[in-house]
């Protein structure tokens, strides 16, 4: 069973430009989120979708959006780009919220902000 | 606000001893609780998780603890290896699915 695959796995913006990173979850997983990851600060949930409508969203800024397609795909936006988005972003799927509610984990997309 | 806290950002232990990560949380409502590993340029990887209605479980050398009146959590390995330096983060469940995770620890085994 494939992973999840994130792409791409890096990339380089400036200041006031947009960016779009892309999920794959693992086939059969329908619950996708996203994770903003910087040194010292651990993982913060962004949003979560399940079956292209989104489930839950942590408190980032309106920048900060996502959609997910009819395939369980998911892709994450980022407008106005600042120097602090400089980050790892992290998607994540899961089958359904019952058993361990285990994640699995894509590799992520890191992001430079310059 | 942080709702779980990892307070210690490094911990080394020498191999084939006991490694000990500890976690806070703040949400009684949390009610699973997992740790993942991360090696650098990978995802975190499942580790073990816990409900909140158990206070161990077990997967070979990995232990966790939950203590609930406590809101605390503990990950043991026994014995620790080398292959398990990596950082740690542990996380809980809160409603949905959303997950809020600790800041990590840093575990170095020695050989």
């Amino acid at each position: 069973k494939a992973g999840v695959t994130q792409t791409p796995r890096y990339l380089i913006k400036t200041r006031g430009q947009q960016v779009t990173l892309s999920c794959s979850p693992i086939s059969g997983h329908r619950s996708v989120s996203w994770y903003q990851q910087t040194p010292g600060q651990g993982l913060q949930f962004l949003f979560e979708y399940f079956s292209e409508t989104q489930r839950n969203k942590g408190n980032f800024p309106g920048r900060f959006s996502g959609r997910q397609f009819s395939n369980s795909r998911s892709e994450m936006n980022v407008s106005t780009l600042e120097l602090g988005d400089s980050a790892l972003y992290l998607c994540a799927s899961s089958d359904d919220r019952g058993h361990t509610g285990e994640l699995f984990f894509g590799e992520g997309s890191r992001l430079t902000v310059l | 606000d942080q709702q779980v806290k990892q307070n210690s950002p490094s911990l080394s232990v020498q191999e084939g001893r006991i490694s000990i990560l500890n976690c806070d949380y703040t949400n009684s409502m949390f009610d699973y609780f997992l740790w993942y590993k991360k090696y650098p340029a990978e995802g975190p990887t499942f580790l073990i998780s816990i409900s909140s209605i158990k206070d161990k479980n077990e997967d070979g050398r990995f232990t966790v603890f939950l203590n609930k009146s406590a809101k605390h959590l503990s990950l043991h390995i026994v014995p620790s290896q080398p292959g398990d330096s990596a950082v740690y983060f542990c996380a809980s469940r809160g409603t949905g699915n959303q997950f809020y995770f600790g800041t990590g620890t840093s575990l170095t085994v020695i050989p």
